[in-house]
């Protein structure tokens, strides 16, 4: 069973541009959440998907959108990017077959700054 | 509002026993109590759920009080390796499943 595994790694972007982040989830998992982790505070969910459907969101702006594939593949976009962008963004991906008390499995993330 | 309350930071020797609270005095009947902790440059990693039974697993196990306000998180024998932020996260239930609220976590430092 492969693990979650995210790129790039590193990026670097000034204000104003656009990004995309990418996911792939383990094999068989429906279900993909993207978080945003600030340094030293713990990751803030920004949503979820669920079989390439959003299936929640937390609190964050439009300008923060994704996309799920049929092959267990994830976008996360941010489009205007703010300085208070830059962070690290984790995907998580869960089997989504029984809701709630599953098991999510991160993968190591991206580290996005914002210059 | 899913906030649970952790202390900041932990210390431990290594093979020894580790303890770590987690308040979480509004959680309500359906809500699941998960751990999840976070090594340096990695990211968060499973570690244990549950609703109102203890639990056991090889990692660690789980003691939740009576009243369900409280749990504690229980490492038998503290390794290097177990040093990490650890997050405890209440899973409301409805349209939240699956939308874990994370707080700042504890961070367990662990001597050799």
């Amino acid at each position: 069973e492969t693990g979650v595994t995210q790129s790039p790694t590193h990026l670097i972007k000034t204000r104003g541009q656009q990004v995309t982040l990418r996911c792939s989830s383990q094999s068989g998992h429906n279900t993909v959440s993207w978080y945003q982790q600030a340094l030293g505070q713990g990751p803030q969910f920004i949503f979820q998907y669920y079989r390439e459907e959003e299936n929640g969101r937390g609190n964050f702006p439009p300008r923060f959108s994704g996309l799920q594939f049929p092959n267990y593949s994830s976008e996360l976009n941010v489009n205007a990017l703010e300085l208070d962008d830059s962070a690290l963004y984790l995907c998580a991906s869960s089997s989504g077959t029984s809701g709630f008390q599953e098991t999510q499995y991160f993968g190591p993330g991206t580290r996005l700054l914002v210059l | 509002d899913a906030k649970t309350t952790q202390p900041n930071s932990m210390e431990s020797n290594e093979e020894e026993p580790v303890h770590l609270p987690c308040n979480h005095s509004t959680i309500s009947g359906t809500d699941y109590i998960h751990w999840y902790r976070q090594l340096p440059s990695q990211g968060p990693e499973y570690v244990i759920h549950g609703l109102t039974s203890n639990v056991n697993n090889r990692m660690a196990s789980l003691a939740i009080a009576e009243d369900r306000k409280s749990s504690t998180l229980i490492l038998h024998r503290a390794t290097l390796r177990d040093a990490a932020v650890y997050y405890c996260i209440r899973e409301a239930g409805g349209t939240s499943y699956g939308k874990l609220t994370f707080g700042q976590g504890t961070i367990l430092t662990v001597h050799p």
